[in-house]
């Protein structure tokens, strides 16, 4: 399986701040990149298809980048509302498998 | 509006079958472009993708490798739903379990189901 590891594991940011997280593949896995966010007692919300194209009605402030081994997801500027715990998924190999999250909190 | 609506016991004993179905509402399981998956999450593992079954001309199924003898995908085309089988659970499968819809191919996950939250013990 393509291992997915994401950093840092826990970052306290406040509103407005700019935020970034880190996704890197043991492996190539192209653009093949999803995004989500969990928050506590729901499921998973998908924000990013694609490395970088964002889902319909996810606020513009969400952005993805990156291919090959490694992936970037930014907030511009962070709301009160992004709290949570963020996810990235690799679907190129046929067993899909996701990072072990970043949670966000807000200072 | 795309809805996945989970049920399935809460509580299964160590050795037996965890079995949970998903009724899929505002999309078919047989439309020729999605794929319809489940997952799971607990402390020890996160987020575990289970497998997906979807219609390309006929059916597919696809495992991950480490539950691929104790686990079944199906579709049930005449109820619009797709359902999970994991055989000989113990309680390292514990977990709360997912549905979610692929919309098409490359795409991930866009729709998920409420989550139900299983128990192996005996």
């Amino acid at each position: 399986d393509i291992q997915m590891t994401q950093s840092p594991s826990t970052l306290s940011a406040s509103v407005g701040d700019r935020v970034t997280i880190t996704c890197r593949a043991s492996q190539s896995i192209s653009s093949w990149l999803a995004w989500y966010q969990q928050k506590p007692g729901k499921a998973p919300k998908f924000l990013i298809y694609k490395a970088s194209s964002l889902e319909s009605g996810v606020p513009s402030r969400f952005s993805g980048s990156g291919y090959g081994t490694e992936f970037t997801l930014t907030i511009s500027s962070l709301q009160p509302d992004d709290f949570g715990t963020y996810y990235c998924q690799q679907y190129n190999s046929f067993s899909w498998t996701f990072g072990q999250g970043t949670k966000v909190e807000i200072k | 509006q795309v809805q996945l609506q989970q049920s399935g016991p809460g509580l299964v004993k160590p050795s037996q079958t965890l079995s949970l179905t998903c009724a899929i509402s505002g999309d078919s399981v047989s439309r020729n472009s999605a794929a319809w998956n489940w997952i799971r999450q607990s402390p020890s593992r996160g987020l575990e993708w289970l497998g997906r079954t979807y219609y390309r001309s006929k059916w597919f199924n696809e495992y991950t490798v480490s539950l691929k003898s104790r686990i079944t995908i199906s579709p049930d085309t005449s109820k619009n739903q797709f359902s999970l089988q994991l055989n000989s659970v113990t309680p390292e499968d514990t977990a709360v379990y997912f549905c979610a819809r692929g919309r098409a191919d490359y795409y991930g996950m866009d729709v998920w189901g409420q989550g139900t939250t299983v128990t192996v013990s005996s």
